[in-house]
């Protein structure tokens, strides 16, 4: 049973570049949510795609954008990017993108590690 | 302002003894937690969670305590095992927001000594 798959795994970028990153959600699940996590925290909540629409954001600046696939997989954008993006970011998969269609709970990839200098 | 809070960046037990993770919460819209181990390299793993309907769930050695009143759930491990060294997240989800898009804690690292 394939889990969740992200690439790259580590991924380095200078100030002002952009970058995307991927994520193949775990067979059978329908929904995929980004996380953020920068060193010495708890993942942060980005947002959550379900539909190939983005049902939830957190609180993140527009230079975070995203998208899903018909095939469910999904892209995590980011413009000109800051220091300060510097973090693991995660993706998570589950099917449903609430409490109360899921009958599963989120499970996450191992992450891309993005440096920026 | 954190939500979820980890007070012990870390916690130090040796094995075969109970190893107890603490969370607290600020948020009182909370209803649904969960509990998250992580592996270096390796995305967080789900581990047990508790609905605010209850007080207690217990999933072999790991047992979660949810008291609404004081805001504060805690993880209970017995009896710990060196395989359990790893960072442990709290997270949680209100009832307002049905999304799976939790608010974690910083995590706890817990190291179990053989």
């Amino acid at each position: 049973d394939a889990g969740v798959t992200q690439s790259p795994t580590h991924l380095i970028k200078t100030r002002g570049q952009q970058v995307t990153l991927r994520c193949s959600p775990k067979s059978g699940h329908d929904t995929v949510s980004w996380y953020q996590q920068a060193l010495g925290q708890g993942p942060q909540f980005i947002f959550q795609y379900y539909e190939e629409e983005e049902r939830q954001r957190g609180n993140f600046p527009d230079r975070f954008s995203g998208h899903q696939f018909p095939n469910y997989s999904s892209e995590l954008n980011v413009n000109a990017l800051l220091l300060g993006d510097s973090a693991l970011y995660l993706c998570a998969s589950s099917l449903g993108p609430d409490r109360t269609s899921s009958t599963d709970t989120q499970y996450f990839g191992p992450g891309t590690r993005l440096t920026v200098l | 302002d954190q939500q979820v809070k980890q007070n012990s960046p870390s916690l130090s037990v040796q094995e075969g003894r109970i190893s107890i993770l603490n969370c607290d919460y600020t948020n009182s819209m909370f209803d649904y937690f969960l509990w998250y181990k992580k592996y270096p390299a390796e995305g967080p793993t789900f581990l047990i969670s508790i609905s605010s309907i209850k007080d207690k769930n217990e999933d072999g050695r790991f047992t979660v305590f949810l008291n609404k009143s004081a805001k504060h759930l805690s993880l209970h491990i017995v009896p710990s095992q060196p395989g359990d060294s790893a960072v442990y997240f709290c997270a949680a989800s209100d009832r307002d927001n049905y999304g799976q898009n939790f608010v974690f804690g910083p995590g706890t690292r817990l190291s179990v000594l053989p």
